[in-house]
């Protein structure tokens, strides 16, 4: 158990650029979501997944985020378009269907817009 | 709708003083609570869960946490905090009926130890 691992690690863009991380989970969860975590804030759920099929977006995935996940292993989160209010660490965290909502985090993209 | 209120935003405690960060939830139906801790630069470390059954759950790092359900709330405890214990604490609700397994955070508390 290597852990979830997210590359990069940071991520400075010019607004109106686009951009994609990548989260690799822990080898057998069938489980992947994506957070997004703003300043003095808690993560906010923007995406899961059980194996590949995108299960539930949050209203915060605007139609420049999309998220993927082709084989049921990594997966990829891109931003259209970036924002400048698209600066934020963006968390992925991986889970087992067995072990319910026990979600364990990788290190997060520490995303910047300027 | 589901939310969890951390009314503290910041605590201050000396090392080797105990500790009891708060947490108060709403959810509709029997909850999955979590604690989460947060170090500067890392990801969210799972510290404990309360799925159901005793009330107190033990977790890593000598922390535990007590579910009260006639209060909403799952406080956080330990009885001696060690300069490693500064950072950032998250408490957390997942729904069990209804919805898939998001989880919605608190807003953290910050927590400083001083020497």
């Amino acid at each position: 158990d290597t852990g979830v691992s997210q590359d990069p690690r940071h991520k400075i863009t010019k607004r109106g650029q686009n951009v994609t991380f990548r989260c690799d989970p822990i080898s057998e969860h069938n489980r992947l979501y994506w957070y997004r975590q703003t300043l003095g804030q808690g993560p906010e759920f923007l995406t899961y997944f059980q194996n590949e099929a995108q299960l539930e977006k949050s209203r915060l995935l605007s139609d420049r985020f999309s998220a993927e996940r082709p084989k049921g292993s990594f997966s990829t989160l891109e931003i259209q378009r970036t924002e400048q209010g698209d600066s934020a660490m963006y968390l992925c965290a991986s889970g087992s269907s067995d072990r319910h909502y026990e979600q364990y985090f990788g290190p997060g993209t520490r995303l910047t817009v300027t | 709708a589901q939310s969890v209120t951390q009314p503290d935003i910041h605590i201050t405690v000396s090392e080797g003083a105990s500790l009891e960060l708060r947490c108060n939830y709403s959810y509709g139906a029997t909850p999955y609570l979590f604690w989460y801790v947060q170090s500067p630069g890392q990801g969210l470390q799972l510290l404990l869960k309360y799925f159901s059954g005793d009330t107190l759950v033990q977790g890593i790092k000598g922390f535990e946490a007590e579910f009260k359900r006639s209060q909403s709330s799952f406080n956080l405890r330990k009885p001696s905090v060690h300069w490693s214990d500064a950072a950032e604490y998250f408490c957390a609700v997942g729904g069990r009926s209804g919805g898939y397994n998001k989880l919605i955070f608190g807003a953290g508390t910050r927590l400083a130890v001083h020497p």
